[in-house]
This record gives C-alpha cells, sequence and structure tokens, in this order.
C-alpha cells in the first residue's frame, strides 16, 4: 500500500509568482484535505477536496485554489505569491469525507517566497 | 469561533516516566472529533489518538490515553512508558461533525524524551 505522496519537497519561488504543489493520496482513499504550516506553528485547513469536488475551505483567498483529479491525487495552486505565503503545505489524504476518518499526511512541501 | 489551545510550549520528560500534554478547545457544535497528532523531527504527521465526543469512555491506544472532560472542553494526552522515539511535536485536533469540515489545530507541544 503506497502512503501519501507530495512533490516538490522544497521550492523557492519570488513575490508574485505562481506555484503548483502535488499530492498522490493513498491507494482507497477519495478525500484529500491541504493544510498551510508556518513556522512554529500548527496547521491551517486551507481545503478538502472529496470526489473532485470542494468539499470545505478555510479562511484563506481566493488566490489558493485546488483541483483533484479521477484518480483523486490533487493539486494545490497558489497564484500572486506573498512573502507570508512561506510554509510548510501538507496533503492528507482519507478513504471518505465522514468527519471521524484518520487523516493519512504527507511529507509536506517546504515552500520558500523570497 | 472554533479554538484549540495547548498550553505547553515545551515539556521533557525521561525515558520510561508518564508525561501529560494539556488541551482545550471550544466549539459551538454538539457533535465534533478530538484527535492527538504527532509531527517527528522528520515532519510526517501520524494520528496518535482519536476521541469522539459523544462517547463517555476515554480512548487508549497502547502506551497513549486521554483524559476527555467534556463539560471542562479539556482533552489531555498521557504517555506512559516514554520512548526516545515520543520525542516530537505533539498537535491537538478538533474536528465538527457538521457541514464544516474544518480540522482546527493547536499551536502544538515540543515534547523532548530525554535518555
Amino acid at each position: 500500500e503506497t502512503g501519501v505522496t507530495q512533490s516538490p519537497t522544497h521550492l523557492i519561488k519570488t513575490r508574485g509568482q505562481q506555484v503548483t504543489l502535488r499530492c498522490s493520496s493513498q491507494s482507497g482513499h477519495n478525500t484529500v484535505s491541504w493544510y498551510q504550516q508556518a513556522l512554529g506553528q500548527g496547521p491551517q485547513f486551507i481545503f478538502q477536496y472529496y470526489r473532485e469536488e470542494e468539499n470545505g475551505r478555510g479562511n484563506f483567498p481566493p488566490r489558493f485554489s485546488g483541483l483533484q483529479f479521477p484518480n483523486y491525487s490533487s493539486e494545490l495552486n497558489v497564484n500572486a505569491l506573498e512573502l507570508d505565503d512561506s510554509a510548510l503545505y501538507l496533503c492528507a489524504s482519507s478513504q471518505s469525507s465522514g468527519t471521524g476518518d484518520e487523516q493519512f499526511f504527507g511529507p509536506g512541501t517546504r515552500l520558500t517566497v523570497l | 469561533a472554533q479554538t484549540v489551545t495547548q498550553s505547553q510550549p515545551e515539556m521533557s520528560v525521561q525515558e520510561a516516566e508518564t508525561v501529560t500534554l494539556s488541551c482545550t478547545y471550544d466549539t459551538s457544535e454538539s457533535n465534533y472529533y478530538l484527535f492527538w497528532y504527532k509531527q517527528p523531527p522528520s515532519r510526517q504527521m501520524i494520528l496518535v489518538i482519536r476521541q469522539e465526543a459523544y462517547k463517555q469512555q476515554n480512548a487508549t491506544e497502547n502506551r497513549f490515553s486521554v483524559n476527555f472532560q467534556k463539560a471542562a472542553k479539556s482533552f489531555s494526552l498521557k504517555i506512559s512508558d516514554s520512548q526516545l522515539g515520543d520525542t516530537a511535536m505533539y498537535f491537538c485536533a478538533c474536528l465538527n461533525a457538521g457541514n464544516n469540515r474544518k480540522l482546527i489545530w493547536g499551536l502544538g507541544t515540543s515534547l523532548a524524551v530525554n535518555p
């Protein structure tokens, strides 16, 4: 059974650029959630995708957008990058959108915005 | 607004001893779930233990157990027989069972297990 994978591991961008982060969910999982974890902070919920549709969103501006594909992998896109977007971005997959289901996390993508 | 508070930024414990990490939360929902996650230095987040709010019995997972006090909105984690591999950041999190599927996290507690 393959776990949750994320790419790339590290990324450096400059202000104003756009970035796409990728996540492959664990086999059999149809739900993907994305989180932003700033240094020394707890994760902040960005949004969740269930069967290719957005299924909940946190307090992030519209320049944070996402996609989920038929194979349940997912992308997080961030436009017009700002310095404060520098963080670890975590992806988690789960078996359904049931609220108590365990979320399995990937290793994260470390984004640095200069 | 839903909040999770972890009041202990750092803690340490000797190997084989017991340590308790504190967490309080606030939610207006009647049905919700509570979690403790562990994030080792390698940074991959791992679920430690889960508690359904409607269950009175405290959850246990081997050396890990919780003290869930619903009226006080308290959800502490007890680690027994601490091991060096327990060294990590520990996050408490709360998930409402309604349509709003945000998992709200505390700031974390950094636990060091010393030999």
